[in-house]
């Protein structure tokens, strides 16, 4: 089956530096992808919707210069919280649709503690 | 705007009983519906899916979920728990397959 990884699976950054989470779709091609954020005990958000070659479409909210989306090829996308901060903090989600089916293929998750 | 509800952010049940986990849907028009199952600090797995054919749909683990259009629902089902099933619940809808809402999650607890 399709598989998506996400790394890193866990990341402890200080206040005001920049992290990048990579997300890679592992034996098929994704056009699109999409990033979600997960705070405890609580469902997932969507945040953005990466698509591979023009710039990615943000969540009303969601601000496009602090998490910065790149969809540089098929198999990768790579989102950057940039000047992080302990708000930031939280469980960061990526997934891809598959091909010609409703489904969508989560990645493990990225764990982010901003300290 | 589509929406999912699941009713009980919490629910208890004996090892060996029924598990219920109800989930409903806002559309008028039925879309795909997917019952994931989130372990602690891990990503999501899908256990099963409706996309417009059978309308009770079998999954993993022993997990089934009947769409009824009538009651705009997609319940999740599992006749004996077993205390592995203990975990976070989403109910997720999707129009066109790509925009995916997801509900607020049931944590499941299985009492010994």
């Amino acid at each position: 089956g399709a598989v998506v990884s996400q790394h890193p699976s866990w990341v402890i950054c200080k206040s005001g530096t920049s992290v990048k989470i990579e997300c890679r779709s592992l034996d098929f091609q994704a056009t699109t992808m999409f990033w979600y954020r997960q705070f405890p005990k609580q469902s997932l958000m969507l945040m953005a919707t990466s698509n591979e070659g023009s710039k990615a479409t943000y969540e009303q909210g969601v601000e496009k210069d602090k998490f910065l989306i790149n969809h540089a090829s098929l198999t990768l996308s790579t989102l950057t919280v940039t000047s992080a901060h302990p708000e930031d903090s939280s469980f960061y989600i990526c997934s891809a649709p598959g091909q010609g089916s409703a489904e969508q293929y989560f990645g493990p998750g990225t764990r982010l503690t901003v300290t | 705007a589509q929406s999912v509800t699941q009713l009980g952010s919490h629910v208890s049940v004996s090892e060996g009983a029924l598990v219920l986990l109800r989930c409903n849907y806002s559309s008028s028009v039925p879309p795909y519906l997917f019952w994931y199952v989130q372990y602690p600090n891990q990503g999501l797995q899908l256990l099963l899916k409706y996309t417009s054919a059978a309308t009770l749909v079998k999954g993993i683990n022993g997990f089934e979920a009947e769409f009824k259009k009538s009651e705009t629902s997609f319940h999740l089902t599992k006749p004996s728990a077993h205390m592995s099933d203990a975990a976070e619940y989403f109910c997720a809808a999707a129009s066109g397959g790509q925009n995916f809402v997801f509900g607020p999650g049931t944590r499941l607890s299985v009492l010994p």
